[in-house]
C-alpha cells in the first residue's frame, strides 16, 4: 500500500496562475482532508470531503476549490495563486465518513506539496 | 468552538532527558485527543491517542494521559533519542467531526 500520494512535491507560481494539486489513497477511506501549514500556525483544514460526492468548507477555504473525482481521488484547486497562498498543503484520509462514529480514527497524511508564490 | 493549545517551542534538550510537552483543550463533550509526530520533510503520522477520560496513550516509550479534570493530554518521554527530534502536535475530534490541531512545538535533542 502507498498509502496517501500527493503530487507534485514542490511547485512554484507567478501570482494569478492556477494550479492543481492531486492527491490520491488506496486504504478504501471514506473522508478526505486537505490541510494547508504555515509557520507558528499548525495545521488549517481547507476543505473536506466525508464521502464520494460531497465536499465541506473548512476554516480557510477562500481561493480554493476542490473536487472529490471518486473514492480515491481528492484534489485543491487554486484558480488565481496569491502570495499569501504560500504554504505546505497536505492531505489526508480517514476510513470514517466524518459522523461521531469517526471519532477515534486516525489520519493518514501525505507527504506534503510545499508552494510558492511570487 | 473547540480548541487546542500546546506549549510553544522549540524545545532543545539533551539525549536521555525526561520530556514533558503540555496540550490543554477546549470541547464540548467527551472528545478523542491525539498526538501527531512530523518528522523533517514529511507528513504527519499518529505517535498516539486516547479516547475517554483516564485513558493513557503509549507508543515508542511516549505516554499521554486523557485528564478531563485539567482538560490535559500532556505528551512525556522518560529518555529521549536524538531520533526523537521531530514537531509534534497535539489534537483533538471536535464536536463538529473534524480533527483541531494544536500550533505545534518543534522538538530538537542535542547527543
Amino acid at each position: 500500500n502507498a498509502g496517501v500520494t500527493q503530487t507534485p512535491k514542490f511547485q512554484v507560481l507567478k501570482t494569478g496562475q492556477s494550479m492543481t494539486l492531486q492527491c490520491a489513497q488506496d486504504m478504501n477511506h471514506n473522508s478526505m482532508y486537505w490541510y494547508r501549514q504555515d509557520p507558528g500556525m499548525g495545521l488549517r483544514l481547507i476543505y473536506y470531503s466525508a464521502s464520494e460526492g460531497t465536499t465541506d468548507k473548512g476554516e480557510v477555504p477562500n481561493g480554493y476549490n476542490v473536487s472529490r473525482l471518486n473514492k480515491r481521488e481528492f484534489s485543491l484547486r487554486l484558480e488565481s495563486a496569491a502570495p499569501s497562498q504560500t504554504s505546505v498543503y497536505f492531505c489526508a484520509s480517514t476510513r470514517g465518513q466524518g459522523t461521531r462514529d469517526s471519532r477515534t480514527d486516525t489520519q493518514y497524511f501525505g507527504p506534503g506539496t510545499r508552494l510558492t508564490v511570487l | 468552538g473547540d480548541s487546542v493549545t500546546q506549549m510553544e517551542g522549540p524545545v532543545t534538550l539533551s539525549e536521555e532527558a525526561f520530556l514533558t510537552i503540555n496540550c490543554t483543550y477546549t470541547a464540548t463533550g467527551y472528545p478523542s485527543l491525539f498526538w501527531y509526530v512530523q518528522y523533517p520533510g514529511e507528513g504527519l503520522q499518529l505517535l498516539l491517542k486516547a479516547t475517554k477520560a483516564d485513558d493513557k496513550g503509549s507508543n515508542k516509550g511516549f505516554e499521554a494521559t486523557y485528564r478531563k479534570e485539567t482538560t490535559s493530554f500532556h505528551l512525556e518521554k522518560g529518555s529521549v533519542q536524538v531520533s526523537d527530534s521531530a514537531v509534534y502536535f497535539c489534537a483533538l475530534y471536535s464536536s463538529a467531526s473534524k480533527i483541531i490541531f494544536g500550533s505545534g512545538t518543534r522538538l530538537s535533542i542535542r547527543p
